[in-house]
């Protein structure tokens, strides 16, 4: 089955900086890599995804690349703000069985 | 639609109980997903199904949780006795058929088991 890496646990960052949170994945098959936010003591919702026949998607302050050959997708957080503070889930599905398998999730503070 | 709903959202029970957590998922999607959230191991999948058949409850961590989805509408995970370490927020999910689509989850259910 496929196995997803998330690194860092644990991402401390200055209002204003950039925050990148990178996940690997195992499976070749895998052609779509949401990313979840959740804050504290809420559900987990869908911030952006990307499919496997694009690179780079881009949504205001938040983009995620994707390197299929290296299996390794990315989320990019510019000019971090106090609301950003959370815990980001990347994770990748399989074509054919649709189960998303989420990474251990990192948990980003913004400091103001 | 009002999203996937859960309930109860906080549950405490004692050891040895049983404990039967719900969910409505979003009309008309096919998939439905139980989870559990821990600290020490992230999102947990435990089953899910597809039009109301489970497909994979490989995730279901012993013979004392089982779930149930009896029609399009309604799922649940029931614990059967329960302990202490099955202290967690379970969350249920749900997605559209079409597939590699974003995964709508409910508000949670946090369970205390004393």
């Amino acid at each position: 089955g496929e196995n997803v890496e998330q690194h860092p646990s644990t991402l401390s960052v200055q209002e204003g900086d950039s925050a990148v949170i990178k996940c690997t994945y195992s499976d070749s098959a895998s052609n779509y890599f949401p990313w979840y936010k959740q804050e504290l003591g809420k559900r987990p919702q869908l911030i952006i995804d990307i499919r496997s026949n694009v690179g780079e998607k881009k949504d205001q302050r938040i983009a995620v690349t994707l390197n299929k050959t290296a299996k390794h997708f990315s989320l990019h957080i510019t000019e971090t703000q106090p609301e950003d503070s959370a815990v980001y889930f990347c994770a990748a599905v399989p074509g054919g069985s649709y189960i998303p398998t989420f990474g251990r999730g990192t948990s980003l503070i913004v400091h103001p | 639609d009002a999203g996937v709903i859960q309930s109860p959202r906080h549950e405490v029970t004692e050891m040895g109980q049983e404990v039967t957590l719900r969910c409505k998922p979003i009309s008309g999607h096919d998939y439905l997903f139980w989870y559990r959230q821990t600290m020490m191991r992230g999102l947990e999948l435990l089953i899910y199904f597809n039009n109301n058949v489970p497909i994979d409850d490989s995730g279901m961590p012993e013979d004392r949780f089982s779930a149930k989805m009896p029609n399009a509408s309604f799922s649940t995970l029931k614990i059967q006795p329960s302990e202490p370490r099955d202290s967690a927020v379970y969350f249920c999910a749900s997605s559209a058929e079409a597939g590699n689509t974003e995964a709508f989850f409910g508000q949670g259910t946090r369970l205390t088991v004393v």
